[in-house]
C-alpha cells in the first residue's frame, strides 16, 4: 500500500532561515505529489503540485519542491521564512488507479523573529 | 478560492444523536470526499463520491454514511454519534480526482 513520510511533526527556524520540510512516499509507480498548507482554523490550500515533466515545481509564496524518484521524495523549500509561514504543511500522493489522495500526519512549521 | 461551503461550521451534540453536514460547491466538479481531521493522524478519508448517487468507502468509514443526490451537494450523516466522532470534519472537491480543494472544515463535539 501506498504510504507518506513527513519527518518531523513540528519545525522551528528563524524569520529570513531556509524552510525545509521533508516527504518521503512510497510508490510503485510515479505519482502525482501534492503540497498542502494548512493556516489555523481553516482548510488545506493547495501549494504545488508535480504530476509530470520539470522536477523542480514552483508554487506559490515563494516555495518549491523537488521530485527525486531515485530518494522517494518530495521535499518542500523557501528560501528565507517569513512569519505568515507559520502553519501547518501537508504532503499527499496519488493513490495508484484510484481518484484519492494519501496525506502525510502533517509539519508544524513555526517562525521566530 | 473554489466555491465550496460546509455547514454547520460548529456543532455540539449527544452521544446517541444523529447528525448530518453539508458540502455544497458551485464549480460543478465530479469527485466530493469526506476528510477528519485529528490531531497525530493527518487527514483521513471517510467517504468519497464519483457522480451522482457513486459513492465508496475510505479508510474510516465505521459509523458513518454519505449521499450524493445532486451535483452539487454532498451529505455525511454520523448515524448514531460517538464521543470518538469528535473531530474536525472537511470536504474536499475534484474535477478529475488529482488535485483536490478543501471546504472550511466543520468542528463536530460529541459529549
Amino acid at each position: 500500500a501506498q504510504s507518506v513520510t513527513q519527518l518531523g511533526s513540528h519545525v522551528s527556524v528563524s524569520e529570513g532561515a531556509l524552510v525545509l520540510l521533508r516527504c518521503n512516499y512510497s510508490s510503485s509507480v510515479p505519482p502525482y505529489l501534492f503540497w498542502y498548507v494548512q493556516y489555523p482554523n481553516q482548510g488545506l490550500q493547495l501549494l504545488l503540485k508535480y504530476t509530470t515533466g520539470a522536477t523542480l515545481v514552483k508554487g506559490i509564496n515563494g516555495f518549491e519542491a523537488e521530485f527525486k524518484k531515485s530518494e522517494t521524495s518530495f521535499h518542500l523549500t523557501k528560501p528565507s521564512a517569513h512569519m505568515s509561514d507559520a502553519a501547518e504543511y501537508f504532503c499527499a500522493v496519488s493513490e495508484w488507479n484510484t481518484d484519492k489522495l494519501i496525506f502525510g500526519t502533517g509539519t508544524r512549521l513555526q517562525v521566530f523573529p | 478560492d473554489a466555491g465550496i461551503t460546509q455547514s454547520p461550521r460548529h456543532k455540539v451534540t449527544e452521544t446517541g444523536t444523529p447528525v448530518t453536514l453539508r458540502c455544497h460547491q458551485t464549480e460543478n466538479h465530479r469527485y466530493m470526499y469526506w476528510y477528519r481531521q485529528d490531531p497525530g493522524h493527518g487527514l483521513r478519508l471517510i467517504h468519497y463520491s464519483y457522480g451522482v448517487k457513486d459513492t465508496d468507502k475510505g479508510e474510516v468509514s465505521d459509523g458513518y454514511s454519505v449521499s450524493r443526490s445532486k451535483t452539487e451537494d454532498f451529505l455525511l450523516t454520523l448515524e448514531s454519534a460517538t464521543s470518538s466522532q469528535t473531530s474536525v470534519y472537511f470536504c474536499a472537491i475534484s474535477l478529475q480526482g488529482d488535485e483536490q480543494y478543501f471546504g472550511p472544515g466543520t468542528r463536530l463535539t460529541v459529549t
